[in-house]
């Protein structure tokens, strides 16, 4: 089956540090880039940026970079999120995203994970 | 960056009527090379994660009833809910794909009327 798998719900206070996973299954990882998403609550869908498991190339949008960290491992098909220093304004559920790669350019969003609802509160 | 406005913020449509939304980019999303619009339409619905809908502007994902149709070029956009359903309630956006970073529309809730 093709899917996304999303690590679970995490509860932090701020200051601490977090990584969250996302598992593809059931599809070939050369064709897809894997990008992160964040939904505020009650807000809009911002992109935060995306990663070629194969090669570890990786782009931010600029309201990201230096925030957060995107890693992956290809040899098991995950790509994480990562924080250093959690802030209360992270919490957001965070979903997984996977978007075709044509070889020149990467595609729109045409698989998503069902989320990771991260709250940060003392 | 590229701005990506929707309209209405939201809209209350009869149940069989159309719903139409809008989508203006900041700047074109044609690529005059292949002739194609780098925008998609996606669907979510209350709790769940967003779902493809519409890319390359018009063309509809995989599983997508035919009641939803993307149009336009360039700068302007539509996606149109013909002959409204109750499962069809929930936001929906536009991203374009053009550049990074791939922004979205800031969203337009359908309700039922």
């Amino acid at each position: 089956e093709v899917q996304l798998v999303q690590s679970g719900a995490e509860v932090k206070k701020p200051g601490e540090s977090l990584k969250i996973s996302c598992k593809g299954s059931g599809f070939r990882l050369s064709d897809y880039w894997f990008g992160w998403v964040r939904q505020m609550p009650g807000k809009g869908l911002e992109w935060m940026g995306i990663i070629n498991l194969a090669d570890s190339d990786t782009i931010y949008s600029p309201s990201f970079q230096g925030q957060v960290t995107i890693s992956g491992d290809k040899s098991i098909s995950t790509a994480y999120l990562q924080w250093n220093s959690l802030k209360a304004s992270d919490t957001a559920m965070y979903y997984c995203a996977r978007q075709p790669y044509y070889g020149d350019y990467v595609g729109f969003v045409d698989l998503w994970g069902r989320g990771t609802l991260v709250t940060v509160s003392s | 960056d590229i701005v990506l406005t929707q309209s209405p913020d939201s809209l209350a449509v009869s149940l069989g009527e159309r719903a139409t939304i809008n989508c203006k980019s900041s700047q074109s999303l044609l690529y005059s090379s292949n002739n194609k619009n780098y925008l998609a339409w996606y669907q979510q619905q209350p709790g769940q994660p967003p779902k493809l809908l519409i890319y390359w502007a018009s063309t509809r994902a995989s599983g997508v009833p035919d009641r939803f149709s993307g149009s336009g070029s360039a700068t302007d956009f539509t996606l149109t809910i013909t002959s409204l359903r109750a499962e069809d309630v929930a936001v929906y956006y536009c991203q374009h794909y053009w550049t990074t970073p791939r922004t979205f529309g800031q969203g337009t809730k359908v309700e039922i009327k």
